[in-house]
């Protein structure tokens, strides 16, 4: 089936510098999310984007994340600067269209410790 | 509150048994799904299933819409179907943000 690659899969870096998660979605797929999981927690939304923008974000994206997709390459989510309590892992997902046709699709996650 | 709630938190089976999974919401839905959480943390969709009642091998979902409910059945589970199962619901209105559930935790023994 389609599938989502997510690079890399561990990123170990000390707080206060900034990280980069990388995202290569489903070729076809317009629509992009990143989600946040912390170890034996809940999956939370961080955002979505479609078209070159954002279309909704969650608290949990704060001002030091930013999200893009240059050119149609990888989506990235980029934390600067990194803080303790961003440790966790991140999902990607993409999906095609949005609405009664949806289907998500997940990638296997970058797992990101900040020490 | 919550939107999403599952049942049970966590569940313990023998090999061959049925398991019953529950997903309420406390919103008018738009679009569900539901997921397989491997041990190692990567997700794997199971069913897209919105509404009515949808099956794959030993594995059946339904939804019923208006009791803002869908229910996940595996029958005569097998020790590789542990893991977490996840359902993720869009309410109607929303910007397609997909919110989740906490997870049923599934553990089959031999």
């Amino acid at each position: 089936g389609p599938k989502v690659l997510q690079i890399p899969s561990h990123q170990i870096i000390d707080m206060g510098q900034m990280v980069t998660l990388n995202c290569d979605p489903v070729s076809n797929h317009l629509y992009f999310y990143w989600y946040k999981q912390i170890l034996g927690q809940q999956m939370e939304f961080l955002v979505n984007f479609y078209n070159g923008k954002v279309m909704e974000k969650s608290k949990l994206f704060k001002d030091q994340f930013s999200v893009e997709r240059p050119d149609g390459s990888y989506f990235t989510l980029k934390i600067q600067p990194t803080a303790l309590e961003d440790s966790a892992v991140y999902f990607c997902a993409s999906s095609l269209e949005q609405g009664d046709a949806e289907t998500l699709y997940f990638g296997s996650g970058t797992r990101l410790t900040v020490l | 509150g919550q939107q999403v709630q599952q049942s049970p938190t966590s569940l313990v089976l023998q090999e061959g048994e049925n398991a019953e999974l529950q997903c309420n919401f406390s919103t008018s839905l738009n679009s569900m799904q539901w997921f397989y959480q491997r041990p190692g943390g990567s997700l794997v969709s199971v069913f897209y299933n919105p509404s009515g009642t949808k099956q794959s091998g030993r594995l059946t979902s339904t939804t019923v819409i208006k009791e803002r409910r869908s229910s996940l059945h595996i029958s005569s589970s097998q020790i590789t179907d542990s893991g977490t199962y996840l359902c993720a619901m869009e309410r109607k209105g929303g910007n397609y943000k997909p919110t989740f559930g906490k997870g049923t935790s599934l553990v089959v023994h031999p």
